[in-house]
């Protein structure tokens, strides 16, 4: 049990369909992440979420869509992706947004856009 | 603005033995944190340790250990006695300004 649990785990999608990756903690942390990873290059930060707000959209294609309902969940909502979209996406917590005690993070979804 | 550099794609060592990752970074920030991750092929990032830049003292967990040098910001992880599931990718990351940046990360391979 890792505290932070992604699914799905892996995801193929057309570059018309829509799909969204959920997120979920149990560790009552109140700021959420997502980031994307390709290979050989520095995890990207895409989104933060801080006590339910949005408080961070590191310039992320509006074909990414945040969702956060409370403290516990957060999807991304993908449509119209093209095939340089795929990559891991990494969803972690932290208490506050202040991280000096590290992310929790989860499994991530393994995206492959065709 | 934060960067985080690692110079070494990859490192094998022998199991048993003692490896050292390298890590620089660079950052504008007074008052920042540094961390080393480790992602198996699980893929979950596991936080590996942590240390505060105003603390002189270098962190150690178990056989895990850094070398913090503030002056060259430089932020080495050692590993002792390498074993088998310490075979994994590892990022270093800094924390400041409420943003945690990451390295492009280093994959240990350890030979039996």
């Amino acid at each position: 049990e890792t505290g932070v649990t992604q699914t799905p785990r892996h995801l193929v999608m057309g570059m018309t369909n829509k799909k969204s990756l959920k997120c979920e903690q149990h560790l009552g942390h109140n700021a959420m992440y997502w980031y994307k990873q390709s290979a050989k290059k520095p995890l990207e930060l895409m989104f933060v979420y801080n006590f339910k707000e949005q408080t961070e959209n590191n310039s992320v294609p509006s074909r990414f869509s945040p969702e956060c309902p409370n403290s516990s969940h957060l999807f991304l909502h993908l449509h119209t992706l093209q095939p340089e979209d795929s990559a891991l996406y990494l969803c972690a917590s932290s208490q506050r947004a202040t991280g000096v005690a590290g992310y929790t993070f989860g499994s991530g979804t393994r995206l492959t856009v065709v | 603005a934060q960067t985080v550099t690692q110079s070494q794609p990859e490192m094998s060592v022998q199991e048993a033995e003692t490896v050292t990752l390298s890590c620089t970074y660079d950052t504008s920030e007074s008052d920042y944190y540094l961390f080393w991750y480790k992602q198996p092929p699980s893929r979950q990032m596991i936080l590996v340790i942590r240390q505060e830049a105003y603390k002189q003292q270098n962190a150690t967990e178990n056989r895990f250990s850094v070398n913090f040098q503030k002056a060259a910001k430089s932020f080495s992880l050692k590993i002792s006695d390498s074993q088998l599931g310490d075979a994994a990718m590892y990022f270093c990351a800094s924390f400041g300004n409420e943003k945690l940046t990451f390295g492009t990360g280093t994959r240990l391979t350890i030979i039996p």
